[in-house]
């Protein structure tokens, strides 16, 4: 079985500041990992996603995971908080059978303070 | 080329109703999954299909049931509606390539309330 844990439900930080938003896994088989973002009245949009690849992933919007495996953690970063990242952000975890659902976290919520 | 749409956008129905809610995928996609959000409990999977069968099922009662089209649009059905079955309804759709992941594109979802 796998699941995801984020911590902080809810994260609040200035126009200009580093966003953190950490994700942990738990999969007993290599996982996928994403992190989707939802604006209000809207469905998921796909930031990045790890696939065994490169560890360090580049999203949109300027945002960027590490997959760090002896962490069992995928969080997600950006150097530079915008208004407009102010949403709800999702960790999902899935394997790499192709037709496993996706499993998400609880969610994040971002503010951004101007 | 259009996204995934979900009609209604938005349903209101009472307890012991049931509601019928539509999915179209994106063209050429022939999987469709279904998920649940609502506050307490997250991003639940309900089920997904794949060339008119259901291919996952996730762990919710009988009275959610689904079914997909030759043209791969698909429909979820939920009977006798209790008040925790107000959530927002989700649909994603994805193309079959072969490999060993194929990316979900989401719709705008169904917000359905339970009086």
């Amino acid at each position: 079985a796998q699941s995801v844990t984020q911590l902080g439900s809810h994260v609040s930080v200035s126009e200009g500041a580093l966003v953190l938003l950490r994700c942990n896994y738990s999969s007993s088989v290599p996982p996928y990992l994403f992190w989707y973002v939802q604006y209000p009245n809207q469905g998921l949009q796909l930031l990045l996603k790890y696939t065994s690849a490169a560890t360090l992933v580049k999203g949109i919007n300027g945002f960027e995971a590490e997959f760090k495996k002896s962490e069992t953690s995928f969080h997600l970063t950006k150097p530079s908080a915008h208004m407009s990242d102010a949403a709800e952000y999702f960790c999902a975890v899935t394997t790499n059978s192709g037709n496993t659902p996706l499993v998400f976290g609880k969610g994040t919520r971002l503010s951004v303070i101007a | 080329k259009a996204g995934v749409t979900q009609t209604p956008r938005y349903l209101i129905k009472t307890r012991g109703q049931q509601v019928t809610l539509s999915c179209s995928p994106i063209s050429g996609h022939r999987s469709v999954s279904w998920y649940q959000q609502t506050p307490g409990q997250g991003l639940q999977f309900l089920f997904e299909y794949f060339s008119e069968t259901q291919r996952n099922k996730g762990n919710f009662p009988g009275r959610f049931s689904g079914r997909q089209f030759s043209n791969s649009r698909s429909e979820m059905n939920v009977s006798t509606l209790e008040l925790g079955d107000s959530a927002l309804y989700l649909c994603a759709s994805s193309l079959e390539t072969g490999s060993s992941y194929n990316e979900q594109f989401f719709g705008p979802g169904t917000r359905l309330t339970v009086l």
